[in-house]
């Protein structure tokens, strides 16, 4: 299956300072990318869905401004959470569409902790 | 509103006792229907694709099957190695965005 990689794999930040995240689809190239939110025990929650060369479409409740989202290249993506605080931490998980199929393939996951 | 709903929240099953996962679904239109598995600390890895009712596919121990209202994981003569988080969710003809279930526990103890 298509492959897609995450960076870093995990963070540790103080409150107040910018984190960014990259997503990469690393044998293919996707046009559209998803970055969801995942809480301890809970399922995935999609925060923006993110389309190469265009703006993030964001779900209501997402702050824009706070999760600022580029999709610069069909192989990447990146999610940087801005003036992070403690409330901030979780685990980001991203995915990109590959193939005819539809199919949605995801990184490994981020887990961002916050001081 | 789309929407996906997965029972058991949880399973406990015994190696080789055999067992079903539901997935029920609501959606104005389906483009298709997705199961994951997740392990903890990780992201969630790709099982199968249904599209269309009567739909099975299967891989290893795993089956999926597809109505129009809802979706089986079937897991047969499960292994410990099985024991994971299963999700599943859909998309709709009419956007990009996929909708997730809560996902059901299985644990297989040995």
């Amino acid at each position: 299956g298509a492959v897609v990689s995450q960076h870093p794999s995990w963070v540790i930040c103080k409150s107040g300072t910018s984190v960014k995240i990259e997503c990469r689809s690393l044998d293919f190239q996707a046009t559209t990318m998803f970055w969801y939110r995942q809480f301890p025990k809970q399922s995935l929650m999609l925060m923006a869905t993110s389309n190469e060369g265009s703006k993030a479409t964001y779900e209501q409740g997402v702050e824009k401004d706070k999760f600022l989202i580029n999709h610069a290249s069909l192989t990447l993506s990146t999610l940087t959470v801005t003036s992070a605080h403690p409330e901030d931490s979780s685990f980001y998980i991203c995915s990109a569409i590959a193939g005819v199929g539809n199919e949605q393939f995801f990184g490994p996951g981020t887990r961002l902790t916050v001081l | 509103e789309d929407q996906v709903t997965q029972s058991p929240e949880a399973l406990r099953l015994q190696e080789g006792e055999s067992s079903s996962l539901n997935c029920s679904y609501t959606v104005s239109g389906l483009r298709g229907l997705f199961w994951y598995r997740q392990d903890p600390g990780k992201g969630p890895e790709f099982l199968f694709t249904l599209y269309s009712a009567g739909e099975e596919k299967e891989k290893e121990r795993l089956k999926a099957t597809l109505t129009k209202k809802e979706s089986f994981l079937h897991i047969t003569a499960p292994k410990p190695e099985d024991s994971a988080t299963y999700l599943c969710a859909v998309q709709a003809n009419y956007g990009q965005n996929f909708v997730f279930g809560p996902g059901t526990r299985l644990s297989v103890l040995p």
